[in-house]
């Protein structure tokens, strides 16, 4: 079945520690996004990247970074600079920024 | 700069009620326009979509949504609601390569 798939569901960080979410898409898209979700405050964009080998910030990029060695793949790192991590984390893709977007199951992260 | 507007914040319908989400974008052409819908802890389902032609677009569940130029609004509507659609949704602008959402708006359905 093609879909995105983020993992893991749930991840658990001490506070000063890096951490990545895995985000794979199987439906050959050309683009793709992470976004930021809180309570009240709808999806925030973090990166996104419209072909392999390049991305661009986004509106909350600070303390984060990502890279796209592969089409199907766009791990996230949050870093320990980013000084209020836990948050629900969504990864999209799509054939390009215009045509609807897919996103994953996303990974909730929680900084202990 | 492209901004997506849902005014409402949570809306609370009886089962079998219509249901009327308002989604207001701020964009110099026509963009193209999505809703989307979010159980919780899931990601986001897309429900329909408006690139052009008619104004009126059918999509999943029953639900349609239509695109008003002159008020720049693409607001989503059922005609009876069920209890399954209680649900978050999120209204969202496509544009220069980008995705811009609304902050959503919480459906409760009541018995």
């Amino acid at each position: 079945d093609g879909g995105i798939t983020q993992s893991p569901k749930y991840l658990f960080r001490k506070e000063g520690q890096n951490v990545t979410l895995s985000c794979e898409q199987n439906l050959n898209h050309d683009a793709m996004y992470w976004y930021r979700q809180d309570p009240g405050q709808g999806l925030r964009l973090i990166y996104y990247s419209q072909i392999v080998n390049d991305f661009q910030k986004g509106d909350i990029a600070e303390g984060y970074s990502v890279s796209r060695e592969k089409k199907e793949s766009f791990p996230l790192t949050v870093t320990s600079a980013q000084k209020n991590p836990t948050a629900f984390y969504l990864c999209a893709s799509s054939f390009s920024g215009d045509t609807e977007a897919f996103f994953g199951q996303g990974t909730r992260l929680t900084v202990v | 700069a492209q901004s997506v507007t849902q005014p409402d914040i949570h809306i609370t319908v009886s089962e079998g009620a219509s249901l009327e989400l308002r989604c207001n974008y701020s964009y110099g052409a026509t963009p193209y326009l999505f809703w989307y819908v979010q159980s919780p802890g899931q990601g986001l389902q897309l429900l329909l979509k408006y690139f052009s032609g008619d104004t009126l677009v059918q999509g999943i569940k029953g639900f349609e949504a239509e695109f008003k130029r002159s008020q720049s609004s693409f607001n989503l509507r059922k005609p009876s609601v069920h209890w399954s659609d209680a649900a978050e949704y999120f209204c969202a602008v496509g544009a220069q390569n980008q995705f811009y959402f609304g902050t959503g708006t919480s459906l409760t359905v009541i018995p």
